[in-house]
């Protein structure tokens, strides 16, 4: 069974511009969620998203967006990028019901670069 | 609101001993606890989760954690040491109704030396 699966895996983006992070959870998980890493800040989270709606959100600007599709699939995206949205981005999946349906799997992440 | 606090950023032991890896959490509500560990460059793997059942947790690689309330503390043990468990240990907690919504402890870096 695959895991998480996050694209791309790393990536460099100049300031002011935008990125988009994709994110494929695990076949069955219904719930997706996304966190930032960072050296200063540890893992912080973004925000949740269950049957295409945003569920619960972090403490991040509205530069910071997400989205679901129908397939569970998410992609997050970053607009007017600064130097300090440098991170590793990490998404994670929970199938929310059944045995075991809280355990969070989260991906490999993908490692994002602003010069 | 909920938050975890890993009272050691670094942790150093030689292969063979035990580890230990101290959490205290704090929580209105009845918390779910967890242990993730991260190797180098490489995502989060769940080692094990506390979730209202057995206060003494087994998780993968011969690591355990007991939930003790009176002391509001998972702290994370093995009894022997490997070179293949250095990694960052993240102690987490969640509160119900938000089970995605995780609040991540600071790390500790366990060193394992020969």
């Amino acid at each position: 069974k695959a895991g998480v699966t996050q694209t791309p895996r790393y990536l460099i983006k100049t300031r002011g511009q935008q990125v988009t992070l994709s994110c494929s959870p695990i076949s069955g998980h219904r719930s997706v969620s996304w966190y930032q890493q960072t050296p200063g800040q540890g893992l912080q989270f973004l925000f949740e998203y269950f049957s295409e709606t945003q569920r619960n959100k972090g403490n991040f600007p509205g530069r910071f967006s997400g989205r679901q599709f129908s397939n569970s699939r998410s992609e997050m995206n970053v607009s007017t990028l600064e130097l300090g949205d440098s991170a590793l981005y990490l998404c994670a999946s929970r199938r929310e019901q059944g045995a075991g349906g809280n355990t969070i799997y989260f991906g490999e992440g993908s490692w994002l670069t602003v010069v | 609101a909920q938050s975890v606090t890993q009272l050691d950023s670094h942790v150093s032991v030689s292969e063979g001993t035990p580890v230990l890896l101290r959490c205290n959490y704090s929580s209105s509500y009845s918390p779910s606890l967890f242990w993730y560990v991260q190797h180098p460059n490489k995502g989060l793997q769940l080692l094990l989760k506390y979730t209202s059942a057995a206060t003494l947790v087994k998780g993968i690689n011969g690591f355990e954690a007991e939930f003790k309330k009176s002391e509001t503390s998972f702290h994370l043990t093995k009894p022997s040491a490997h070179m293949s468990d250095a990694a960052e240990y993240f102690c987490v907690v969640s509160e119900p109704g938000t089970a995605s919504k995780l609040t991540f402890g600071t790390g500790t870096r366990l060193q394992v030396t020969l």
